[in-house]
């Protein structure tokens, strides 16, 4: 059975400070991992995804995650945090088995608070 | 692209009565529809995964008799709530694949559902 783990529920960062969110994730079968961001009262938006070419991963708004197989993490970081990267980060697993129906396994969640 | 849209945003309902919620995908065709339940602060909730055509399947839990899925056509996905008590009250997001990679998942802004 796959699953997910995100360290630590609430990171507060300054701003223009390093971000980093980690995920660690538990998965029998070669993962697809994903980081999504929400805002308040809204859906979740896609910030990069893991689909075995890269490792390392970039994505939207500044943000990158490196994909380590031997500690089985796919943490997310962004050098200079913005006041407006304030949200709900979740990190999320699938697998590539082809019958899979495309379900994915969430984290927690962790609440990224940027201070000024 | 991948835009995937929910109606109502916000509804609010007396006890008793039924609540239908809809999700569609604008410009892709979505093989595969999931239904989400969010509580505040916390992870994204699976209830259920549609295939257009088909019964969806619900996850360990979920009263199917109560969360009416339907999947009619390869745009449209309804989830409707029946007999609403005021424990249904939650924030409800859907999800959207397409076949060409149907392990990434395209969001709604999700449907505030207020039951009084």
């Amino acid at each position: 059975a796959q699953s997910v783990t995100q360290l630590g529920s609430h990171v507060s960062v300054s701003e223009g400070a390093l971000v980093l969110l980690r995920c660690n994730y538990s998965s029998s079968v070669p993962p697809y991992l994903f980081w999504y961001v929400q805002y308040p009262n809204q859906g979740l938006q896609l910030l990069l995804k893991y689909t075995s070419a890269a490792t390392l991963v970039k994505g939207i708004n500044g943000f990158e995650a490196e994909f380590k197989k031997s500690e089985t993490s796919f943490h997310l970081t962004k050098p200079s945090a913005h006041m407006s990267d304030a949200a709900e980060y979740f990190c999320a697993v699938s697998d590539q088995w082809s019958g899979n129906t495309g379900k994915l396994i969430f984290g927690q969640g962790t609440t990224l608070q940027v201070k000024p | 692209g991948a835009v995937v849209s929910q109606h109502p945003s916000w509804v609010i309902c007396k006890s008793g009565t039924s609540v239908k919620i809809e999700c569609r995908s604008l410009d892709f065709q979505a093989t595969t529809m999931f239904w989400y339940r969010q509580f505040p602060k916390q992870s994204l909730m699976l209830m259920a995964t549609s295939n257009e055509g088909s019964k969806a399947t619900y996850e360990q839990g979920v009263e199917k008799d109560k969360f009416l899925i339907n999947h009619a056509s390869l745009t449209l996905s309804t989830l409707t709530v029946t007999s609403a008590h005021p424990e249904d009250s939650s924030f409800y997001i859907c999800s959207a694949s397409e076949v060409t990679f149907p392990n990434e998942q395209f969001f709604g802004p999700g449907t505030r559902l207020t039951v009084l």
